[in-house]
């Protein structure tokens, strides 16, 4: 079973139209918890950082919450564009040491006219 | 600054053939890794390097082999390729702790 799900795992919204996508996790304890972005045969690109004290995190029209105690994180794209379809990934950046980062399967999104 | 750059783009390979997937980098970060991404799985850790001469074992290391020589360069060995290494492999880069970098990936087939 995957320590970090994500849903949906696919999303069809229209333009200008608003949408939430979740991250649940069960890995403990961590550091930072990411979203990143990965366009069609791209390499993912990193949307937001917070650490386990922060609540909310905006970059643009994306805003990343995050609940420790329920170990839920969100994304919120707000107004969204045609160029926001893509594979949205959360990832959990492990304490520890070394360089364990555990990553989601991703939600496919696709913004449509 | 290029960023993190990967060759080659793509690869087809026959089974038991050996290749080196290069990977660069120009911001003078001392964390490199490489992970792997298939169809409907979370993209997995293969080898990272905290250093120049520090490599280490991600979670599917079989198959694999690193080298850390310079803190630019990360390539990744495919010692005997198999059919079940097709993939699609991203090198990236950080500083500790924070934002990772992504190369642009290389798309592998081993027939």
């Amino acid at each position: 079973k995957n320590q970090v799900e994500q849903s949906p795992q696919s999303l069809i919204i229209l333009e200008g139209k608003n949408c939430t996508l979740q991250c649940n996790y069960t890995v403990s304890p961590f550091s930072n918890l990411r979203w990143y972005k990965q366009d069609t045969g791209r390499g993912p690109v990193s949307l937001t950082i917070m650490t386990f004290s922060e609540n909310t995190k905006s970059n643009g029209r994306y805003t990343a919450t995050l609940d420790a105690d329920t170990k839920q994180s969100s994304l919120h794209i707000t107004a969204s564009q045609l160029s926001d379809s893509a594979s949205y990934i959360c990832v959990v950046w492990l304490t520890g040491g070394g360089n364990k980062l555990t990553f989601g399967t991703g939600t496919q999104l696709k913004v449509e006219l | 600054n290029a960023g993190v750059t990967q060759t080659p783009k793509f690869q087809v390979l026959k089974t038991g053939q050996s290749m080196t997937l290069q990977c660069a980098q120009d911001m003078n970060h001392e964390y490199m890794s490489w992970y792997r991404q298939d169809p409907g799985m979370g993209l997995r850790l293969i080898h990272y390097s905290v250093g120049a001469g520090i490599t280490d074992q991600g979670e599917v290391p079989n198959g694999y082999n690193v080298s850390r020589s310079t803190t630019e360069d990360f390539p990744l060995r495919l010692l005997s390729a198999a059919p079940s290494q097709t993939s699609v492999y991203f090198c990236a880069s950080s500083t500790t702790g924070n934002e990772q970098f992504f190369g642009p990936g290389t798309r592998l087939t081993v027939l």
